[in-house]
Parts: C-alpha cells; sequence; structure tokens
C-alpha cells in the first residue's frame, strides 16, 4: 500500500514571499503519478500541478513548481510570489497505474495562510 | 465546458437511513471516483467507476456501494447510516482513456447523519 506523509500541518507566510511544501511518499510501484491539490475555504478541490515519475523534468505551473526527487520519494512544492488568493489547505496525492488510473492516495494535508 | 457536478449540495439523515449521493462528470470523462473526506481522516478512496464498472474500491464496508450509469452518471450509496458516515463526499471523473489522468473534482456532497 502507499503512503503520503506531509509533515508541515499549517504554514504561514508573508504575501509576494517564496514557500515551499513538503511531501514524502512511499511505494514499491515504478510507474505511477503524483499531484497537489488545493482546497480552499469553498471546499472545491483543485488541480494545481501533476508531475509523472517516469519523467525527470521538474512540472511548473506559473508560479507553481515541484521539486520531484524520485529515489528519495520526495515532492515538494513551490510557490512563489504568494497571493492572498493561495491561502488554502494544500494536498499532496498519489495515484499508481496499473490498467488504469486508480484512486488517489493523499496526505494528510498542509494549511497555508498568505498574510497581507 | 461544465465541470464535475454534485447534488445535492447538503445532506441530513437520521442514523439507519440511507443516503443517496449523485455526480455528473465532466463531458467525455469515462471514470468517476468517489471519496470520503471526514473531520480526523483526511481523504479517503470509496470507489472507482469506469464504463460502468467497478475497477477498485477503498477499505470502506459494503453498505458504501454505488453504480455508474450508460451516461457515465455515477450514483453513491450508503446504507445503514452511522454517525460517522458525516463527511463530505467528493466525486471526481477523469479521462484515463484519452491518456489523461489527472482527476478533476466536483463541489462535494455534505452528509451529516444525527
Amino acid at each position: 500500500a502507499q503512503t503520503v506523509t506531509q509533515s508541515q500541518p499549517e504554514m504561514s507566510v508573508q504575501e509576494a514571499e517564496t514557500v515551499t511544501l513538503s511531501c514524502t511518499y512511499d511505494t514499491s510501484e515504478s510507474n505511477y503519478y503524483l499531484f497537489w491539490y488545493k482546497q480552499p475555504p469553498s471546499r472545491q478541490m483543485i488541480l494545481v500541478i501533476r508531475q509523472e515519475a517516469y519523467k525527470q523534468q521538474n512540472a511548473t505551473e506559473n508560479r507553481f513548481s515541484v521539486n520531484f526527487q524520485k529515489a528519495a520519494k520526495s515532492f515538494s512544492l513551490k510557490i512563489s510570489d504568494s497571493q492572498l488568493g493561495d491561502t488554502a489547505m494544500y494536498f499532496c496525492a498519489f495515484m499508481k497505474l496499473k490498467g488504469g488510473a486508480d484512486g488517489l492516495t493523499f496526505g494528510k494535508g498542509t494549511h497555508l495562510i498568505i498574510q497581507p | 465546458e461544465a465541470g464535475v457536478t454534485q447534488s445535492p449540495t447538503h445532506l441530513i439523515k437520521t442514523r439507519g437511513q440511507q443516503a443517496t449521493l449523485r455526480c455528473s462528470p465532466i463531458s467525455g470523462h469515462t471514470s468517476v471516483y468517489w471519496y470520503q473526506q471526514a473531520l480526523g481522516l483526511g481523504l479517503q478512496f470509496l470507489l472507482w467507476y469506469d464504463e460502468g464498472e467497478e475497477r477498485n474500491r477503498g477499505n470502506f464496508p459494503p453498505r458504501f456501494s454505488g453504480r455508474q450509469f450508460p451516461n457515465y452518471s455515477s450514483e453513491l450509496n450508503v446504507n445503514a447510516l452511522e454517525l460517522e458516515d458525516s463527511a463530505l463526499y467528493l466525486c471526481a471523473s477523469s479521462d484515463w482513456r484519452g491518456g489523461h489522468n489527472e482527476q478533476f473534482f466536483g463541489p462535494g456532497t455534505r452528509l451529516t447523519v444525527l
């Protein structure tokens, strides 16, 4: 079974600062995907970024980028130039690929607060 | 393009009753996933439906069941409700057969069991 660990229950930074959220995972699978999801107070889960395990290049989406270290089973999210609207719960998620897309395994989440 | 929709937004039931939650995936998506987000337990995978069949289920008792219709919409049924079933139930859809493995979530149904 897979496990996903987010060791920072809560983080708080000033607007415009850069913040990095940590995520580690454990799996025996070789083919999988990793995701970061954002859940603002509205409760709607929003996909932030995805990374395929077979790709060495780190994914980026505008102000969001990841540092994927496959050997270390680490998948951190960096948010540059943080904005008030980035305040939310952030979940790291793992999905194995075996005959199709499977259910996601989530970490417990990090509550990110952007201070004005 | 319309996103994943869920109904109802809120549902209040009493212990022992049955609850039915509904989900419509993004147009073109054949897979539907159900998750439970309960306080203190985090997000847990419940069920995966694809092409009308149940493909996988998480560690939940059989009283959690569902189905997927020919138009790929889905229904989650929870029988013999218990107080600990109170949670936000999230539905997600994906187009993995088209090579797109991202799951897109609906707004959720808040189930309260009294």
